[in-house]
């Protein structure tokens, strides 16, 4: 039982390139979130979803793009990176609004776009 | 106003000290109230949860929730350097929304 894991640990991006990050969860569970975090910033949500082929906007969607085509999966896409995503971008997950309260968090994917 | 406010230190004290973290809150439609743990280059993890208001103890740790006064807190007792980490409030409303609000977040320094 691997948890929630995130593909991959590091990157850097030229300005302009496009990148997927990828989380995957084990536990089954319904809800995905993607948040960026930085210094401080807090933890700011990006995109989530609350199902298999569902996605909404977070507090700060714009640049991204997010998909869940499998209830394992939540990929979060880059197109054309910019320096203001440099971040630490986080995945998490949760069964579903009973337990909203414990979100399950990736060990995080440091970006950095130069 | 923010929905969330957390002061975001650092806050150092020395080992065997009680610790006290805050957060305070503006949506009165928040009935989970969550603490999370944060080292260094991890992600984080919950710590502790309540429901709606009153008090939680978890070993070293105490949670209290007043709603009247849109105000958690949590309390580490015997402090240890193994507490140094980021410690994040957070709150739901479930039922209503499907999001977790977190604030920025207190980073902790125990000193031996």
């Amino acid at each position: 039982n691997a948890g929630v894991t995130q593909t991959p640990k590091f990157r850097v991006l030229k300005t302009g390139q496009s990148m997927t990050l990828l989380c995957a969860q084990d536990m089954n569970h319904e809800y995905m979130y993607w948040y960026r975090q930085d210094p401080g910033m807090g933890l700011r949500l990006i995109h989530y979803s609350v199902g298999e082929g569902t996605t909404a906007k977070g507090e700060v969607p714009d640049g991204y793009n997010v998909s869940r085509l499998k209830k394992q999966n939540f990929l979060l896409g880059l197109e054309s990176a910019a320096p203001s995503q440099t971040s630490v971008y986080f995945c998490a997950s949760t069964g579903g609004t009973g337990t909203l309260y414990e979100q399950y968090f990736g060990p995080g994917t440091r970006l950095t776009v130069t | 106003q923010k929905e969330v406010e957390q002061d975001p230190g650092p806050l150092s004290v020395p080992e065997g000290a009680i610790v006290s973290l805050n957060c305070t809150y503006s949506n009165s439609a928040f009935q989970y109230f969550m603490w999370y743990r944060q080292y260094s280059r991890k992600g984080p993890e919950l710590l502790m949860y309540t429901y709606s208001s009153g008090n939680k103890e978890d070993g070293r740790f105490t949670a209290q929730v007043d709603k009247s006064s849109k105000y958690i807190s949590l309390f580490i007792r015997d402090s240890q350097p193994s507490d140094s980490a980021t410690y994040l409030c957070a709150m739901s409303a479930p039922g209503r929304d499907d999001k977790i609000i977190f604030g920025k977040g207190t980073r902790l320094h125990i000193l031996p």
